[in-house]
């Protein structure tokens, strides 16, 4: 399964750096993505990233502030989160990106406030 | 991007009730469409993609059909646990999005 970890309370224009590790599940075979929901809204793909990393691609409500990457030798997905905004405010998730997304992790809240 | 729309946005079943719910897409995705649950403070799980192939361990109760850009997520006679908010989401062009969401509530 998958576990995140990172979120918390940020001010606007700050950062924070998601992780997400995998158990029993060997993220180097897959393509990997991060999807967020607001509360009460539908899931919103983030980005995602090839198993060896040499393809990646972003929403365009996060390029160019926000950057995926992944470590395969320590089964683990990461997204650096930098100028965030109000409505970034979420709960983010980890997945496995198959075009469809299965399995997901149990998600970590951003919060995105002054 | 492809904008997905689902109705209704809530329905209310008795328990062995069925409910049939929709989804429509902007444009054509093919059969390149999927259907999760979510209940309260977990994650969406896949119940459906392919249009209509269950995904592992996903009872039979749930059925899904369509193609181009009408679909519909059946579920036959509810059980308690079948009470919980559902989503489509189209994969056949980046990037994938997902429908606004249909809650399903007891009546």
């Amino acid at each position: 399964h998958l576990v995140e970890s990172g979120g918390g309370l940020v001010q606007p224009g700050g950062s924070l750096r998601l992780s997400c590790a995998a158990y029993e599940f060997d993220v180097s075979l897959y393509w990997m993505s991060w999807v967020r929901q607001v509360p009460g809204k539908g899931p919103e793909w983030v980005a995602n990233i090839k198993e060896d990393g040499s393809q990646i691609h972003y929403a365009d409500s996060v390029k160019g502030r926000f950057t995926i990457s992944r470590d395969n030798a320590k089964s683990s997905l990461y997204l650096q989160m930098n100028s965030l905004r109000v409505e970034d405010t979420a709960v983010y998730y980890c997945a496995r990106d198959g075009a469809w997304f299965d399995p997901w992790g149990q998600g970590t809240l951003v919060t995105v406030s002054s | 991007e492809i904008v997905m729309t689902q109705s209704p946005a809530t329905v209310s079943v008795s328990p062995g009730e069925g409910a049939t719910l929709s989804c429509r897409a902007s444009q054509s995705v093919s059969s390149n469409l999927a259907w999760y649950q979510q209940k309260p403070g977990q994650a969406p799980r896949l119940l459906i993609y392919g249009t209509s192939t269950r995904a592992t361990g996903i009872p039979a109760r749930f059925s899904g059909s369509g193609s181009g850009t009408e679909f519909t997520l059946t579920i036959s006679s509810l059980q308690s646990e079948d009470f919980a908010v559902y989503y489509c989401q189209q994969y056949n062009r980046r990037p994938q999005t997902f429908g606004q969401g249909t809650k399903v509530e007891i009546k």
